[in-house]
């Protein structure tokens, strides 16, 4: 069975510094993608970075960056320059064979 | 584009009634999908759909159904609604197209529906 681990209920970050969100996985599939998903009050899921599995390089999107271990199961999100904006539920999120597999978030606050 | 539609927004069922919850998407999605989300939890696929007329099961099916009659729409059926259905449903789509190494399936959510079940 595929499972994703998001180990930190609550993040909190002040404004413009980093914080690093943490994504642990199993899975059995070679061939499979990681995402990153946003969640604001408005509760509209938001894609922020995806990696494919087969990729080595480690994904970037703006001040968004992953840190993609694939023998350790690990994706980690690095958020840079922390904004208000930011602040949300985020989500890690597995997909193979046609199934999306969920942690279960780490809410970020943002500390102006 | 629409994106994808869900319809009502929020709902209040009483124990034992039935309802449908509407979904539908504008951009020629194969896929489809529901997840319902609870408080402390990710989301949880509840059933998916290929292409017209194929569905399956994903992992917390017991109490819904679905079908898949066209490409742009996916209702979910509640056909007696109980309390532990109370949750947040989201419907998303997906292009199926995976045969090309580097293409990835990013999928586009709906606004949500959120069911109380009294």
């Amino acid at each position: 069975a595929q499972t994703v681990t998001q180990s930190q209920p609550e993040m909190s970050v002040q404004e413009a510094e980093t914080v690093t969100l943490s994504c642990t996985y199993d899975t059995s599939e070679s061939d499979y993608y990681l995402f990153w998903y946003k969640q604001p009050p408005s509760r509209q899921m938001i894609l922020v970075i995806r990696q494919e599995a087969y990729k080595q390089q480690n994904a970037t999107e703006n001040r968004f960056s992953v840190n993609f271990q694939k023998a350790a199961k690990s994706f980690s999100l690095k958020i840079s320059d922390s904004q208000l904006g930011d602040a949300a539920m985020y989500f890690c999120a597995l997909e193979g064979n046609y199934q999306l597999i969920w942690g279960a978030g780490t809410k970020l606050i943002i500390k102006p | 584009n629409a994106g994808v539609t869900q319809t009502p927004k929020f709902q209040v069922l009483k124990t034992g009634q039935s309802m449908t919850l509407q979904c539908a998407q504008d951009m020629n999605h194969e896929y489809m999908s529901w997840y319902r989300q609870d408080p402390g939890m990710g989301l949880r696929l509840i059933h998916y759909s290929v292409g017209a007329g194929i569905t399956d099961q994903g992992e917390v099916p017991n109490g819904y159904n679905v079908s898949r009659s066209t490409t742009e729409d996916f209702p979910l059926r509640l056909l007696s609604a109980a309390p532990s259905q109370t949750s947040v449903y989201f419907c998303a789509s997906s292009p199926l197209d995976r045969i090309e190494r580097g293409s990835y399936n990013e999928q586009f959510f709906g606004p949500g529906t959120r069911l109380t079940v009294l």
